[in-house]
């Protein structure tokens, strides 16, 4: 099955950069969200992007939807240890499909 | 409480033997989804269901079964266990609702992490 192209795959940094991540794809998308897993938990809704260009905001995440429809970015400012885990978008290619596609995932770990 | 349960969260089973996985939620949700996580794989999609009269296969169904109860409720079923269906699965919801905007947003329960040996 189909799905988005995630990267990096994995990051290791310092506590207190920046973080930036990225998912793209040949098809156009409506709709892309941008979750979070922690070990032993399900997926948690970050954010979510219903607009082409749409920037938008949670705390020190900032999500885009790019203007293409095909990618879109997640930065994280300032990293803190809280912020370990695995980062995945998904997306929906229209109103109503309800079959969200998953990138592998951006595996984040914190040095502190 | 959690607004989406799976039961059990761990289970060890045999090849052959006959598996069900619950989620119940109370977000009121019409529509839910069972989902199976592989490493590097992502999750990807094995049925869905709009409301209660309503089952969709999705990307990976075959040896797979599920049962919408109710519309808090839709369980999966292993009928066969095989070695390879040994992954993590998660249930989610999303609304359908008046807004056209949020039905798209899915929420995922704990996962139950199986293991067919």
């Amino acid at each position: 099955g189909q799905q988005l192209n995630q990267s990096p795959q994995s990051m290791f940094i310092q506590e207190g950069e920046d973080v930036s991540m990225n998912c793209t794809s040949s098809s156009i998308f409506n709709t892309w969200l941008w979750y979070k897993q922690e070990p032993g938990e399900g997926p948690v809704l970050l954010i979510a992007l219903y607009k082409a260009g749409e920037l938008t905001s949670n705390g020190r995440l900032t999500a885009q939807f790019g203007i293409t429809r095909k990618d879109s970015f997640l930065n994280i400012s300032a990293s803190i240890p809280s912020d370990v885990g695995i980062y995945f978008c998904a997306g929906l290619k229209f109103q109503g499909a309800q079959k969200l596609v998953f990138g592998q995932g951006t595996r984040l770990t914190i040095n502190p | 409480d959690a607004d989406v349960t799976q039961t059990p969260r761990n289970r060890i089973t045999k090849t052959g033997k006959r598996i069900m996985l619950e989620c119940s939620q109370t977000k009121g949700h019409d529509r839910m989804y069972w989902y199976r996580q592989d490493p590097g794989l992502g999750l990807r999609l094995i049925y869905y269901s709009f409301d209660v009269k309503d089952i969709n296969k999705g990307e990976i169904s075959d040896g797979y079964s599920v049962s919408r109860q109710a519309q808090a409720k839709f369980s999966l079923s292993l009928e066969s266990a095989i070695p390879n269906q040994t992954a993590l699965y998660f249930c989610a919801t999303s609304y359908s609702g008046t807004s056209g905007r949020y039905y798209n947003e899915q929420f995922f329960g704990p996962g139950t992490r199986l293991t067919v040996l």
